[in-house]
Order: C-alpha cells, then structure tokens, then sequence
C-alpha cells in the first residue's frame, strides 16, 4: 500500500526558506488520477491546504501563500518537495504531505492517505 | 475562496447518543465534499468523500449527506472511540478548503 513521509529540518530561522520532501514508497508517483499534496496544520488548531501538484508538474496552489511556494515533483526519486520562501513564525505548523483522488476511481476529490506529518518551527 | 463554516464548534454527548455536525459552504461544491476524523496526536482519517460515501473500513455508524452549500456528518449511535476533532473539506476549481473543525467531545 501506498506511504508518504515527509522529511526536512525541524528549525528554520525567519526570513529564510522552509523545505520539505515527501516520498512516496508501495506505489507509483506516476499514477494518473492522484494529486500529490502539501497540508499543513498550526498547533491545537485547524488544517490549511497549501498545494497540490501531478505527476506532470502541472501545480494548483493556495492564492494566499502562491507568492512564497514551489512545489516541486521529482518522479525518478519518487518525491515531491515544498519549499515556503521568506518565512516568519506564522509559518509555524505541522506539515503533512498527502495524496489527493482527482477520479471517480478513487476517492474523488478527498485526501486519502497522509504522511505522519512533520514539525516546523520558525524561530531565531 | 470558498469558505467552510462548521458547526457547532465543540459538541459534547455521551456514548450511545447521535451526533449532527454541520459543514456549509459560502458557495456551492456539489457533491465534492469529504469528512475526516481526527484524533490527538494522530493524522487526519478520511471518512466520507463525494459527500455520502464511506471510505473503505470506516464503521456504518457514520453517515454523510448533502450537496450544494448544506452537508451533515451523522454518528448514528456514538462509541467510545469516536471523540475526537472533526473537519469538513472541499475541492472547487482544484482548489481545496477544510472547514475550522467541530470537537466531538465525552459529556
């Protein structure tokens, strides 16, 4: 079965750049019909969607953050990579990497499998 | 963007009894609409996607309906182990949002 997880420094100081990868292992990043997707949560509070890209590198991004990330896929190493510019300690967040169903095949539409998730704090 | 606004924020029931949260959209999505059951210290869990459908394994005690601004998760007959945070989230001109949560907490 299909597992992500994310990797990347824990600390980044402000201002300068957060950078995650996720790899996918147990199946294809190439599969047609799956987003792969960044998602991040703040502490004791609610989930904020950051991006999606396809296999393709074709991108979908949150208007509010589209100006500081990249998400990047590199299907030879099967992962896909975050990277937030100019961070501040709004930044601060757990942040999962996830698959997303873009077909009536799968879970349309949904989140349907996450990596555990990742701790990012922005501190001097 | 389209907001989701859940409701209420927190619940509190006791084991055996129904739960009705509610999950409505500034705009119309359809059907495309997912519920995710979250507990302490572990990632999100898919429960329903296309707004009424159970993802594979989750009990039939959970239910979802809706379309269009309106959606409703419903625990039929609440068990211990359904206390926990859930979220509501979207996809609309692949783009998606998660409504701000309703704790499901023991009364």
């Amino acid at each position: 079965q299909v597992q992500l997880q994310e990797s990347g420094p824990g600390l980044v100081k402000p201002s300068q750049t957060l950078s995650l990868t996720c790899t996918v292992s147990g199946g294809s990043i190439s599969s047609g019909g799956y987003y792969w997707s960044w998602i991040r949560q703040y502490p004791g509070k609610g989930l904020e969607w950051i991006g999606n890209i396809y296999y393709t590198g074709s991108t979908s991004y949150n208007p509010s953050l589209k100006s500081r990330i990249t998400i990047l896929v590199h299907t030879s190493k099967s992962q896909f990579s975050l990277e937030v510019n100019s961070v501040t300690d709004a930044d601060t967040a757990v942040y999962y990497c996830a698959r997303f169903c873009s077909s009536a095949s799968c879970y349309r539409f949904a989140f349907d499998i996450w990596g555990q998730g990742t701790m990012v704090t922005v501190s001097s | 963007e389209i907001v989701l606004t859940q409701s209420p924020a927190t619940l509190s029931l006791s084991p055996g009894e129904r739960a009705t949260l509610s999950c409505r959209a500034s705009q119309s999505v359809s059907s495309y609409l997912a519920w995710y059951q979250q507990k302490p210290g572990q990632t999100p869990r898919l429960l329903i996607y296309d707004a009424s459908n159970r993802a594979t394994g989750i009990p039939a005690r959970f239910n979802g309906s809706g379309s269009g601004t309106d959606f409703t998760l419903t625990i039929s007959s609440l068990e211990p182990e359904d206390f926990a945070v859930y979220y509501c989230q979207q996809s609309s001109n692949w783009r998606q949002t998660f409504g701000q949560g309703t704790k499901l907490e023991i009364k």
